[in-house]
């Protein structure tokens, strides 16, 4: 059972453009919802991550949504850059365990 | 330099031969976890541990062992290999004793079991 569902699963826009990815999840324990960027051949690294005691955090460009009711959570890239290429995983875990559960990612490609 | 080391980064074996990746993080860490990174699939949890002598399993722990005897060191350990363990393997560290904190990946190690 999959407890972290994420979509779509690519995404092509165009430069200056919004990217829009949606999480859903399942486990209502869970409570530190981060987003990781890759790059190809390298490791995955914290984008920006959020709590549910908040409904939208946004730092620079990134900006994510949280919707508790509805056990959703969306990443908003605005001004979309070439730059901005790469896969993007959102994720989802809970305060002292250890279990941390990943969407199956996104990849975005932001055309010039 | 703050960073999780991997080796080998990129690994060829036989069916059943016995390897070992190694992890190691030079940031005082108490969290470390595997993952392995398939197409379609996402990251996986392989493995986790909240401190020394600490280590538990996550989703996909079968064919897999790891120990934690060293606070830096958090091997990951493939006693017989076989071809569905082709895979992409990512070690992670976290400041916090659980996962719900940055999470700083190694690399990765590139394995393919023929």
């Amino acid at each position: 059972q999959q407890q972290v569902k994420q979509s779509p699963q690519s995404l092509i826009v165009q430069k200056g453009g919004i990217s829009i990815i949606n999480c859903a999840y399942e486990n209502t324990a869970f409570d530190y919802f981060p987003w990781y960027q890759q790059f190809p051949g390298k490791g995955p690294a914290l984008l920006i991550a959020i709590r549910p005691d908040v409904s939208e955090k946004k730092e620079g460009r990134f900006t994510i949504s949280f919707n508790k009711s509805a056990k959703q959570f969306s990443l908003h890239i605005m001004d979309s850059q070439p730059g901005d290429s790469a896969t993007y995983f959102c994720a989802a875990s809970t305060a002292n365990a250890g279990k941390s559960t990943f969407g199956d990612g996104t990849t975005l490609t932001v055309k010039p | 330099e703050a960073q999780v080391t991997q080796n080998p980064r990129y690994l060829i074996t036989v069916t059943g031969k016995k390897l070992t990746v190694t992890c190691s993080q030079n940031m005082n860490h108490e969290y470390m976890s595997w993952y392995r990174q398939d197409p379609g699939l996402g990251l996986r949890q392989i493995y986790y541990s909240m401190n020394v002598e600490a280590t538990d399993k996550g989703d996909v722990p079968e064919g897999y062992k790891v120990s934690r005897k060293e606070k830096r060191n958090f091997p990951l350990i493939l006693e017989s290999p076989s071809p569905n363990q082709t895979s992409l393997y990512f070690c992670a560290s976290s400041s916090h004793s659980g996962g719900a904190y940055e999470q700083y990946f190694g690399p990765g190690t590139r394995l393919t079991v023929t």
